[in-house]
C-alpha cells in the first residue's frame, strides 16, 4: 500500500501570500489530520477531516482552514501568510472509525513551508 | 497543565545500554496510547500502540502503560546510535474523534 503523501514538499512564500497544501491519505483511509510542527512548540493539531467534514479543530486563527474531497484527499489553506507561519506542515491519516486501532495516524513526508 | 508531558531532554544513553523514555497524560479516561520516533528533518514514523496496562514488545521496544499512575514509557534495548532521534508520545484523548493528542517529544542521542 502507498503511503501518505503531502505535495508539495518545500515551498517559499513572502508574507501576506496564501498557499495551498495537498494531502493524498493511505487508500481506505477516511481520515485526515493537519499538524504544524515548529522547533519550539512541537506539533500542533490543526483540523481533522473525516467523510468530508471537519470533525476537530485546533486552537488556530481562521486564517488556517482546510476540506477534505469525496476521494478522501485533503487540502490545507493559509491565507495572509506571517512569518510566524514557516513550520513543518504534516498530515497524517487513519481509518477514522472509533474501535481500537482505527485511530492510529501514519505520517505524510510533511510540507517545509518558509515565509519570508 | 499539559495533556501529554515529556522531557525534552537530550537523553544521552551509551551504545548497547537500555534508553528509558517516559510520558505522562492529564486525562485519566484515556484510552489509546502511541510512540513515534521523527528523525531530524523527517516526518513522525509509528513504533507502536498500547491500549492495556502492561508491556508490550515489539523487537528491542517495549511500551509500558500504567493507567493508574498515568504514564506510558517506552524502553528500547541494546540501544544503537540509529536510535538516535526524538519519540513523541501521543494520547487518545477521549471526548471526540481523532483527538490525539502529542507531546513535545524526547530527544535521544546514543553516543557510540
Amino acid at each position: 500500500k502507498a503511503g501518505v503523501t503531502q505535495t508539495p514538499r518545500y515551498l517559499i512564500k513572502t508574507r501576506g501570500q496564501q498557499v495551498t497544501l495537498s494531502c493524498s491519505p493511505i487508500s481506505g483511509h477516511r481520515s485526515v489530520s493537519w499538524y504544524q510542527q515548529t522547533p519550539g512548540q512541537g506539533l500542533q493539531f490543526l483540523f481533522e477531516y473525516f467523510s468530508e467534514t471537519q470533525r476537530n479543530k485546533g486552537n488556530f486563527p481562521g486564517r488556517f482552514s482546510g476540506r477534505q474531497f469525496s476521494n478522501s484527499r485533503s487540502e490545507m489553506n493559509v491565507s495572509t501568510l506571517e512569518l510566524g507561519d514557516s513550520a513543518l506542515y504534516l498530515c497524517a491519516s487513519s481509518l477514522g472509525g472509533s474501535s481500537r486501532g482505527q485511530e492510529t495516524q501514519y505520517f505524510g513526508p510533511g510540507t517545509r513551508l518558509l515565509v519570508l | 497543565q499539559k495533556e501529554v508531558e515529556q522531557n525534552s531532554g537530550p537523553l544521552s544513553v551509551p551504545e548497547g545500554a537500555i534508553a528509558s523514555l517516559n510520558c505522562t497524560y492529564s486525562d485519566r479516561g484515556s484510552q489509546s496510547f502511541f510512540w513515534y520516533r521523527q528523525y531530524s528533518g523527517k516526518s513522525p514514523e509509528l513504533i507502536m500502540s498500547i491500549y492495556s496496562n502492561g508491556d508490550k514488545e515489539d523487537g528491542r521496544f517495549t511500551a509500558q502503560l500504567n493507567k493508574a499512575s498515568q504514564y506510558v514509557s517506552l524502553l528500547i534495548r541494546d540501544s544503537q546510535p540509529s536510535d538516535s532521534a526524538t519519540y513523541l508520545c501521543a494520547v487518545r484523548v477521549p471526548g471526540g474523534y481523532q483527538k490525539v493528542t502529542f507531546g513535545i517529544g524526547t530527544k535521544l542521542q546514543v553516543i557510540p
